[in-house]
């Protein structure tokens, strides 16, 4: 119930192609789902996060597509370039928890 | 801009031992958090601090863990005795308030290494 499962685990995508990163969860409990990036060394990031109120957000070339009554959101970054090489986690919060729950983390490679 | 640090990034220390990483969370947030992250898996949660009081722990967070935030800049977790399945990346955060809007930020990581 308190899982966030994720996938894929990794993905090779070409230069201007479009990622796909799809999460899926139990508890219909959780209100806030956020997307981290996190790059070699580096701690995860916020990237963009929604709601489960709205069905779609986007912040320039990261989408949220959020799907209620599957339980289900996904990340699609338009026009991928090798600085997204990253590994990406989708989270979810419950409300007055002060935790996320993270997925299991895809790693993206980007092609020149 | 203003970001979490964290010190040491790596830390190589024997079954048994005690350790204490160490996170100095953004100036002006008032919740912080310590996360893990064993090597291939998944960021795992394991406490919140508030007010000088823990909010919420893991399962995973037992009586070998404690945090605390000794001065008004640094927030630390210690391992009292380690084991060899504590070894992961460690990662401490914090936000200006609970849940959303407020972001958590991330630190870049404390490597620990037990052997």
């Amino acid at each position: 119930q308190q899982q966030v499962k994720q996938s894929p685990q990794s993905l090779i995508v070409q230069k201007g192609g479009i990622s796909i990163i799809n999460c899926a969860y139990e508890n219909t409990a959780f209100d806030y789902f956020p997307w981290y990036q996190q790059f070699p060394g580096k701690g995860p990031a916020l990237l963009i996060a929604i709601r489960p109120d709205v069905s779609e957000k986007k912040e320039g070339r990261f989408t949220i597509s959020f799907n209620k009554s599957a339980k289900q959101f996904s990340l699609h970054i338009m026009d991928s370039q090798p600085g997204d090489s990253a590994t990406y986690f989708c989270a979810a919060e419950r409300p007055g928890t002060y935790k996320y729950i993270f997925g299991t983390g895809t790693r993206l490679k980007v092609l020149a | 801009e203003p970001e979490v640090t964290q010190t040491p990034s790596h830390q190589v220390t024997q079954m048994g031992q005690e350790v204490i990483l160490r996170c100095v969370p953004i100036s002006n947030h008032l919740y912080f958090y310590w996360y893990r992250q064993i090597l291939g898996q998944k960021v795992e949660f394991l406490v919140s601090f508030y007010n000088n009081e823990i909010s919420e722990k893991s399962e995973i967070f037992d009586d070998q863990f404690s945090v605390e935030r000794p001065d008004g800049s640094n927030f630390t977790l210690k391992i009292r005795s380690t084991k060899l399945e504590d070894s992961a990346m460690y990662f401490c955060a914090s936000s200006e308030g609970a849940g959303d809007p407020y972001e958590q930020y991330f630190g870049p990581g404390t490597r620990l290494t037990v052997t």
